[in-house]
């Protein structure tokens, strides 16, 4: 039972590239986020999801895109980078429905765009 | 969205002393939990904890939802238990998206 995996661990990308971060979770997991953290502050959250083929913004959803196709996996989207998305990236995952709602974290993307 | 305050933003403790770490919200809450984020990064899951008191080992937890705070005791700390906490929050409205605190800093010194 590996939890919330999240690939790659790192990523240099230069101004304007693009790229996609995977997050895949085997707990059978309805809701689905991504988070971003930046130096000295604590997590925000980019996009979410509360089943397949669904999504939503969060709070800094500008320059992301997500996508939710299978139930297992959350993608995260940088269509053109720019250096103020150097962070380090989370995914969580949580069960719906009855308590506990507590989320689960993987271990992060340390991304910087140069 | 909820706000939430975390104190104090730094902690220095020698080996052996007890801490409380405190985080006051300013809304009700659906769910509390405490993270520790060790210094390779990983956010590690303590308590999830919306109201009452846990305890896991040398770890403790209680929130008082009707006054909107939670608190996290460590007791006889070990140089492993340095990182940062992190306090975050669920509001009844919404996804179960988190709010997060901004962390103590906590380092335990030999």
């Amino acid at each position: 039972n590996a939890g919330v995996t999240q690939t790659p661990k790192f990523r240099v990308l230069k101004t304007g590239q693009s790229m996609t971060l995977l997050c895949a979770q085997d707990m059978n997991h309805e809701y689905m986020y991504w988070y971003r953290q930046d130096p000295g502050m604590g997590l925000r959250l980019i996009h979410y999801s509360v089943g397949e083929g669904t999504t939503a913004k969060g709070e800094v959803p500008d320059g992301y895109n997500v996508s939710r196709l299978k139930k297992q996996n959350f993608l995260l989207g940088l269509e053109s980078a720019a250096p103020s998305q150097t962070s380090v990236y989370f995914c969580a995952s949580s069960r719906r429905g009855e308590p506990p709602y507590e989320q689960y974290f993987g271990p992060g993307t340390r991304l910087t765009v140069t | 969205g909820i706000q939430v305050e975390q104190s104090p933003p730094d902690l220095i403790l020698q080996e052996g002393a007890n801490s409380t770490l405190r985080c006051n919200f300013s809304d009700s809450v659906n769910n509390l939990q405490w993270f520790h984020q060790n210094p390779w990064g990983q956010l590690i899951n303590l308590f999830y904890i919306p109201s009452g008191t846990k305890q896991n080992g040398r770890l403790s937890a209680t929130t008082v939802a009707t006054e909107r705070y939670s608190l996290l005791y460590i007791s006889s700390s070990q140089t492993t238990d340095s990182g940062v906490y992190f306090c975050a929050v669920e509001g009844f409205a919404g996804a179960n998206n988190l709010f997060f605190g901004t962390g103590t800093r906590l380092t335990v010194i030999p």
